[in-house]
């Protein structure tokens, strides 16, 4: 079956800092991956795309990489805040077209 | 504001009863995704419609119908409802069929089932 895993720990790092996040698939051929944001009680917000020949992509402090040898994709943020506190997910197209979301991870930026 | 709507904002209701929550997509949108999010579970993707046909279906109960109007708002029946449909539900829109670009979600509805 198609699985999508991501860290379910919380990731605490000091503002600053980078925070590194991983995204795992099984049995996805992806064409793109997306990051999205999500704060306590609201919708998802969303961050980058990267498409399968791109290698990394960036937007301000966030950058993200996609390896299809590896199926994974880790997705930086640099010079951290404890405004970017807030849980972070990767979505895939699966199969039937269905857009599939991981559980995300729960990112705590303390100053 | 990700200029797609959701109404209600929370809903609070009887099991056994019956509800439906409405999108309005983003203006010029023709993708409209529902998902549900249980307290510590992951958004789990229930149905997509696009330009009106159904175009994706995921792990959607048979007690839940969903539907995508001509003007493009969506409906999202809930029925028979029990403890365990208590979740925020969202929707989402894109302007392609999927995966290609990025989805703009709603402020969710929350439902309460007593």
């Amino acid at each position: 079956s198609q699985k999508i895993e991501q860290n379910s720990e919380a990731l605490n790092i000091q503002e600053g800092k980078t925070a590194t996040l991983t995204c795992n698939y099984t049995n996805y051929s992806p064409a793109y991956l997306q990051w999205y944001r999500q704060d306590p009680g609201r919708g998802p917000v969303f961050l980058l795309l990267i498409r399968e020949n791109e290698k990394e992509k960036r937007k301000e402090r966030l950058k993200v990489t996609f390896d299809t040898t590896l199926k994974q994709s880790l997705f930086h943020i640099t010079a951290s805040q404890p405004a970017d506190s807030a849980t972070y997910l990767c979505a895939l197209l699966g199969s039937g077209y269905a857009l599939n979301f991981g559980k995300g991870t729960s990112l705590l930026v303390t100053p | 504001d990700s200029g797609v709507t959701q109404t209600p904002k929370h809903l609070i209701t009887a099991t056994g009863q019956r509800v439906t929550l409405r999108c309005s997509p983003r203006s010029g949108d023709l993708s409209v995704y529902w998902y549900q999010q249980s307290l510590d579970q992951g958004l789990q993707f229930l149905i997509q419609y696009y330009n009106g046909e159904e175009r994706a279906k995921g792990n959607i109960l048979e007690r839940f119908s969903a539907q995508q109007f001509p003007d493009l708002h969506s409906e999202l029946n809930l029925s028979s409802l029990e403890l365990g449909d208590s979740a925020l539900y969202f929707c989402a829109s894109s302007d392609t069929k999927g995966g290609d670009t990025e989805a703009f979600f709603g402020q969710g509805t929350r439902l309460t089932v007593v």
